[in-house]
């Protein structure tokens, strides 16, 4: 199994553009994560799925961050507008009974 | 609020010893614990877990260890070796109701642990 697989690694955009961030989690996962780590408020919780739907998104920023999984094997993180305190590595982590496994994240930087 | 924290920044210890990184947590409600590494560069990694009904579990080369009455977790590392360099974090599930391995987790700022040859 490839794991988690992210994509891109590294975004660079500027204030005010759309960023978009997707996900493939491990076949067969029924729940999929959503993480910011930053060095100020190191790795947070924004949104988790079960079975496609959105159970949590009480860690979602503010409305500018929007996150949709229309199938089992794909989901996106969406920032529009981007600002730079956007700034961070997100991660995606899918988990079936046990463990969640992360992906190798999306560092994006807002200029 | 109630948070999970970390009493060392950095651990330096000497290829072959053992380490131990510890982790304090508030929410007595905490039913589940996990340890993650974080190599540079890469999304954390399970290591292992402990449930509250636990006060010890041992894998390959490392020990995790809950102490309930003051709110403390440890994780030992045997023998440590020169790929055990990163960053370690422990995460708890303070939600109180166990589904699986446990949704929300609330986790620590990290050790930054570094092997020196």
């Amino acid at each position: 199994d490839a794991g988690v697989i992210q994509s891109p690694r590294h975004e660079v955009t500027e204030m005010g553009q759309e960023v978009t961030l997707r996900c493939k989690p491990i076949s067969g996962h029924d729940y999929l994560f959503w993480y910011r780590q930053t060095m100020m408020r190191g790795l947070e919780l924004l949104i988790y799925f079960n079975n496609n739907v959105p159970i949590d998104d009480s860690g979602m920023p503010e409305d500018r961050f929007s996150a949709k999984m229309p199938n089992a094997s794909f989901s996106t993180l969406k920032i529009q507008p981007s600002e730079p305190r956007d700034s961070a590595v997100y991660f995606c982590a899918s988990r079936s009974s046990r463990e969640q496994y992360f992906g190798p994240g999306t560092r994006l930087t807002v200029t | 609020g109630e948070s999970v924290g970390l009493h060392l920044p950095t651990l330096s210890v000497q290829e072959g010893d053992n380490s131990i990184i510890n982790c304090a947590y508030s929410n007595s409600a905490s039913d589940y614990f996990i340890w993650y590494k974080q190599e540079s560069g890469k999304g954390p990694q399970f290591i292992i877990d402990i449930r509250s009904n636990m006060d010890k579990r041992q894998g390959q080369r490392v020990t995790v260890l809950l102490n309930k009455t003051v709110k403390h977790l440890s994780l030992q590392i045997a023998a440590t070796q020169p790929g055990d360099s990163a960053v370690y974090f422990c995460a708890e599930n303070p939600g109180g109701r166990l589904t699986g391995g446990g949704n929300k987790l609330t986790f620590g700022t990290g050790t930054q642990l570094k092997v020196e040859l």
